[in-house]
């Protein structure tokens, strides 16, 4: 069983660029979220998707967006970027079987670098 | 909110020791889980465990053992004859419904180091 892919695993950008980062989650499942990983602020959530609908936001300016497809696979999106963009970003899924608590499962990341 | 308190920034020991990675959670809801999560360099986020909140029934997987105690919101995860492959970053999560089921809120992790 194939777990969840992201793509691509490398870029730079340059500030004022944008970048879209894609996700496909392990199949089946049909929640998507979205986390940013840096050094100075840790593991953070951005979002989560669920039915092409977004369910869940973190603490994030307008500037990050994400969206979910009919497949449930998943794109999210930074605008104007900054240096303080430069991050993994992880993508997990999980099997939501609507309660709390479901086992995440993440890809193993887009790692971001703005110059 | 949720909050998770991993103290230990840095752990060094030498292949077979054993060791303990500590873990204390706040959190407000009544139902909650708590997770561990291994992150070698490749930055993958490998799931580890995944505990309820009603359920404090202590684990052991192989060389990998949980202290789960309410009393004291902690959750803590052992690795018994540590090997060099368990170098890894370590972190501990927990989740719940105030914060929308699927989000997890993360520690600041624990690098583990295992030298021969």
């Amino acid at each position: 069983k194939a777990g969840v892919t992201q793509t691509p695993r490398y870029l730079i950008k340059t500030r004022g660029q944008q970048v879209t980062l894609s996700c496909s989650p392990i199949s089946g499942h049909r929640s998507v979220s979205w986390y940013q990983q840096t050094p100075g602020q840790g593991l953070q959530f951005l979002f989560e998707y669920f039915s092409e609908t977004q369910r869940n936001k973190g603490n994030f300016p307008g500037r990050f967006s994400g969206r979910q497809f009919s497949n449930s696979r998943s794109e999210m999106n930074v605008s104007t970027l900054e240096l303080g963009d430069s991050a993994l970003y992880l993508c997990a899924s999980s099997l939501d079987t609507g309660t709390a608590g479901n086992t995440i499962y993440f890809g193993e990341g887009s790692w971001l670098t703005v110059v | 909110a949720q909050k998770v308190t991993q103290a230990q920034t840095e752990i060094s020991v030498v292949e077979k020791e054993d060791v303990t990675l500590d873990c204390v959670y706040e959190t407000r809801d009544t139902t909650y889980y708590l997770f561990w999560y291994k992150q070698p360099p490749s930055g993958e986020l490998v799931f580890l465990i995944r505990r309820n909140s009603f359920d404090e029934q202590n684990e052991i997987s192989g060389r990998y053992s949980w202290n789960f105690q309410k009393s004291t919101s902690s959750f803590n995860f052992t690795i018994t004859a540590s090997q060099v492959v368990d170098s890894a970053v370590y972190f501990c999560a927990t989740s719940g419904l105030t914060g929308g089921g699927n989000k997890l809120t993360f520690g600041t992790g624990t690098q583990l180091k295992v030298e021969l």
